[in-house]
């Protein structure tokens, strides 16, 4: 099993500041990483996928980059719909696996 | 548009049976991987099992293998989990999720969930 490790668990910052989220694969996934975001009382929702192809819809302040087993989403110029919590997701091997989240607060 | 509406959650003893359907609209059910992920209270997402566009090819979490099974019926464009066994820690918010191709199984749509409590 491919274990996928966040980090950090909480990222505390003010709107208008750049957040970074890092994803670990225990083995290389290639490109097959997704990033996505989740809001309270929400379903999961698709930001990134390909390690950096950005989903229909999802403005361009989501970056995704990486690939083998270090992988990064970058979410510039923080506003307050952003504040929700992130996973990353591999879909390189069976069984598909997340990330256990990263909370972006507001500081 | 495309919609997943999942159904079927509830409360069940302990060693009880559930099926959970999710009736897919707004795109070619047929020509796309399905798969189920839940989540449980304060949890991340936990993959639970995925099929392929045929039905024929299924994968499962080893948490669940041997007491779940993935089924669909692609003329009526319905996903299903038949749930065996059930055991307390299976207790979660059951996603309906469409994969974004017949072969790339991350999920570009989500239903809202249907809730499992697995309680005596």
């Amino acid at each position: 099993e491919t274990v996928m490790t966040q980090s950090p668990a909480t990222l505390s910052l003010s709107p208008g500041e750049r957040g970074t989220i890092s994803c670990r694969a225990s083995q290389s996934i290639g490109s097959k990483l997704a990033w996505y975001q989740q809001k309270p009382g929400q379903a999961p929702r698709l930001l990134v996928y390909g390690a950096s192809v950005r989903a229909t819809g999802v403005p361009a302040v989501f970056s995704g980059s990486g690939s083998g087993t270090d992988f990064t989403l970058t979410i510039n110029s923080l506003q307050s719909e952003h504040f929700a919590v992130y996973y990353c997701q591999q879909y390189n091997d069976w069984p598909l696996t997340f990330g256990g989240g990263t909370k972006v607060e507001m500081k | 548009e495309v919609q997943l509406l999942d159904s079927g959650g509830r409360l069940v003893q302990p060693g009880g049976s559930l099926r959970l359907s999710c009736s897919a609209s707004g795109f070619q059910f047929m020509n796309y991987g399905m798969g189920w992920v839940r989540q449980a209270p304060g949890k991340g997402p936990e993959w639970v099992s995925s099929l392929s566009v045929s039905g024929r090819d299924t994968y499962y979490a080893d948490s669940v293998k041997g007491r779940f099974s993935i089924s669909r019926d692609n003329s009526n464009n319905t996903l299903f989990l038949e749930m065996k066994n059930l055991r307390v820690d299976d207790t979660a918010l059951y996603y309906c999720a469409k994969a974004s191709s017949s072969i790339h199984f991350h999920f570009d749509k989500w239903g809202q969930g249907t809730p499992v409590t697995v309680s005596s």
